[in-house]
């Protein structure tokens, strides 16, 4: 079975600035993916990246950007000149390749203040 | 291209009854996943289903089953109901087929919101 830890409950960033988020998993397996979502308190999931565990490159998508390091599998989310409507809960989920099933960690709470 | 839907939004059910939840996946979209989401347990992976086939579950007990229809919709089904059932319950799709990335991603639904009493 997947672990995948998020070891920081909340995180608090001020409006234009940076604030990465950690995450780290377990795994036995050589093929799979890793995801990032964001749930706002309208509830509705929203796929933020994605990250192939074969691909060296770091995923980038806009503000959002990734930092994946393979052999220390950890895979963490940085969100650049951050704003107030990215505000919400944000969680991290790995998949093994043909699986179809995500194991998610327990998710860290962003506020943006401004 | 219309996101995925689910029906009921909200439901309020009491100890003992069942409850079924359907989910309309992404256009194109052949495979289903539920997950369940509660403050103490988190995110939790139901089981999903593709061309009709259940291909993975997760562990929750004979109460929690599911089917998928021609159509690729869904509907999962909780027989008598505990208080330890209320979550929101989220349904995503995918296109499921060739285990690629973009095969793979899952895009979810809004949740319907089940309380137990």
């Amino acid at each position: 079975a997947q672990t995948v830890t998020q070891s920081q409950p909340e995180m608090s960033v001020q409006e234009a600035e940076t604030v990465t988020l950690s995450c780290t998993y377990d795994t036995s397996e050589n093929n799979y993916y890793l995801f990032w979502y964001k749930q706002p308190p309208s509830r509705q999931m929203i796929l933020v990246i994605r990250q192939e565990a074969y691909k060296q490159q770091n995923a980038t998508e806009n503000r959002f950007s990734v930092n994946f390091q393979k052999a220390a599998k950890s895979f963490s989310l940085k969100i650049s000149d951050s704003q107030l409507g990215d505000t919400a809960m944000y969680f991290c989920a790995f998949m093994k390749r043909t699986d179809y099933k995500l194991s998610f960690g327990a998710g860290t709470t962003v506020t943006v203040r401004a | 291209k219309a996101g995925v839907t689910q029906t009921p939004r909200y439901l309020i059910k009491t100890r003992g009854q069942q409850v079924t939840l359907s989910c309309s996946p992404i256009s194109g979209h052949r495979s289903v996943s539920w997950y369940q989401q509660t403050p103490g347990q988190g995110l939790q992976f139901l089981f999903e289903y593709f061309s009709e086939t259940q291909r993975n579950k997760g562990n929750f007990p004979g109460r929690f089953s599911g089917r998928q229809f021609s159509n690729s919709r869904s509907e999962m089904n909780v027989s008598t109901l505990e208080l330890g059932d209320s979550a929101l319950y989220l349904c995503a799709s995918s296109r499921g087929e060739l285990g690629t990335l973009r095969d793979s991603e899952q895009f979810f639904g809004p949740g319907t919101r089940l309380t137990v009493l």
